[in-house]
């Protein structure tokens, strides 16, 4: 079934360790965004990209950077882990003016 | 900037209830409006669409009709079931230009729903 499919679907980290979360699409949509969802704070933006090559900072960018190297996939990295960047993590793809499709979500435990 | 302003819950209603949950925007022009839903362990999903204004988006027994003059969105169902307990977000609207697309969505609605 063709959609948005992200991996790892759980890790868990210790603290300083880094890993990179790959969010893949094969419906040629433009736009895609990560996201966090934590307990009581809703899903955050975290960064997002416009098209091929191009990203941008969402409401909590810090800790983490993004590549779009590829139209269908947009990459998430954490440099050095810490435990306050426990969370599910949801990335998400749309054509403009179309409604978003999310992934299963990638959740993240770090100790 | 476009925004949403969603009511928030937690809400809990007994089977067969009616439902609302209040959704109000501002945007410029008229972008399509849309919620999701989020069940749990899993992540969201489009529930409902609506266009244009007094577009009337419809999807399992759940409503909203996009009101220009009021700006609002509001979700309603008539008759509840323990099934759709789940998390309810109204997106925020998106168009052209680049700070539209930082929008978030916020904390949506819980909706638990007992037999």
């Amino acid at each position: 079934n063709a959609g948005v499919t992200q991996t790892p679907k759980f890790r868990v980290l210790k603290t300083g360790q880094s890993m990179t979360l790959l969010c893949a699409q094969d419906m040629n949509h433009e736009y895609m965004y990560w996201y966090r969802q934590d307990p009581g704070m809703g899903l955050r933006l975290i960064h997002y990209s416009v098209g091929e090559g191009t990203t941008a900072k969402g409401e909590v960018p810090d800790g983490y950077n993004v590549s779009r190297l590829k139209k269908q996939n947009f990459l998430l990295g954490l440099e050095s882990a810490a435990p306050s960047q426990t969370s599910v993590y949801f990335c998400a793809t749309h054509r403009a003016g179309q409604p978003q499709h999310f992934g299963d979500g990638t959740r993240l435990s770090i100790l | 900037g476009n925004s949403v302003t969603q009511m928030e819950g937690p809400v809990t209603l007994s089977e067969e209830a009616f439902l609302t949950i209040n959704c109000t925007y501002t945007a410029t022009g008229y972008p399509s409006l849309f919620w999701y839903v989020q069940y749990p362990g899993e992540g969201l999903q489009l529930l409902l669409k609506a266009t244009k204004a007094d577009d009337k988006g419809s999807n399992k027994g759940f409503e909203a009709t996009y009101r220009k003059e009021t700006t609002s969105f509001h979700l309603e169902k008539g008759s509840v079931q323990v099934s759709d307990s789940a998390v309810y977000f109204c997106a925020p609207p998106r168009g052209s230009g680049g700070s539209n697309y930082k929008l978030t969505f916020g904390k949506g609605t819980l909706l638990t729903v007992n037999p």
